[in-house]
């Protein structure tokens, strides 16, 4: 169970476009996704916090309209990149959260590799 | 500013060795103490966490030791196999809800 699934694995696009990155929870509802990014060899950056059907809190420094994220749904949130450009190029990795009943524990996605070229 | 900080950045170990790892936090209002060990290309996968109410957890090889007192935790991999080979990260949060991860310390196990 708290299986996590991200789409697409890896991204390649050319600077300008827009990019949309898939993130669900395929065995439990999640009350809150969060997304990260990750650069080579450092940590995870908390980029913003999703609840469903609200908007996104997004943390300081992080570019709201750059990276729009949307939570329909309890099982799926999706991140856009708009306007891509090569410093955009990292990996960006979900979590997803379900209720703190049922031990409110963070399940992380594969990650999404994202080129821009 | 990272509120949990993590040590050491690398380690390398035996075979067979014990990998200890330490972290440190500030804020005491910090309630839920997870580790997480990822491998290249991959996503975070949750070894094992603690809550401060206990000064040990052990699962299998894995083991957290918490000193509430002195704001420190770390996390021992007895038996040391290369398959265990990876960054570990710690992390905080308060209330189960945003993590603060530490650095990261990348463990090589030699056979």
């Amino acid at each position: 169970g708290a299986v996590v699934s991200q789409h697409p694995s890896r991204v390649i696009c050319k600077s300008g476009t827009s990019v949309k990155i898939e993130c669900r929870s395929l065995d439990f509802q999640a009350t809150t996704m969060f997304w990260y990014r990750q650069f080579p060899k450092q940590s995870l950056m908390l980029m913003a916090t999703s609840n469903e059907g609200s908007k996104a809190t997004y943390e300081q420094g992080v570019e709201k309209d750059k990276f729009l994220i949307n939570h329909a749904s309890l099982t799926l949130s999706t991140l856009t990149v708009t306007s891509a450009h090569p410093e955009d190029s990292s990996f960006y990795i979900c979590s997803a959260r379900g209720a703190r009943t049922l031990g409110g524990t963070q399940y992380f996605g594969p990650g999404t590799r994202l080129l821009v070229l | 500013q990272q509120q949990v900080k993590q040590s050491p950045q690398s380690l390398i170990v035996q075979k067979g060795g014990i990998s200890i790892i330490n972290c440190a936090y500030e804020n005491t209002a910090f309630d839920y103490f997870p580790w997480y060990q990822q491998f290249p290309g991959k996503g975070p996968a949750l070894l094992i966490a603690i809550r401060p109410d206990v000064s040990e957890k052990k699962e299998g090889r894995f083991t957290i030791s918490f000193n509430k007192s002195a704001k420190q935790f770390s996390l021992h991999i007895m038996d040391s196999q290369p398959g265990d080979s990876a960054t570990y990260f710690c992390a905080a949060s308060i209330n189960d809800y945003k993590l603060s991860f530490g650095a990261g310390t990348t463990v090589t196990v030699r056979a």
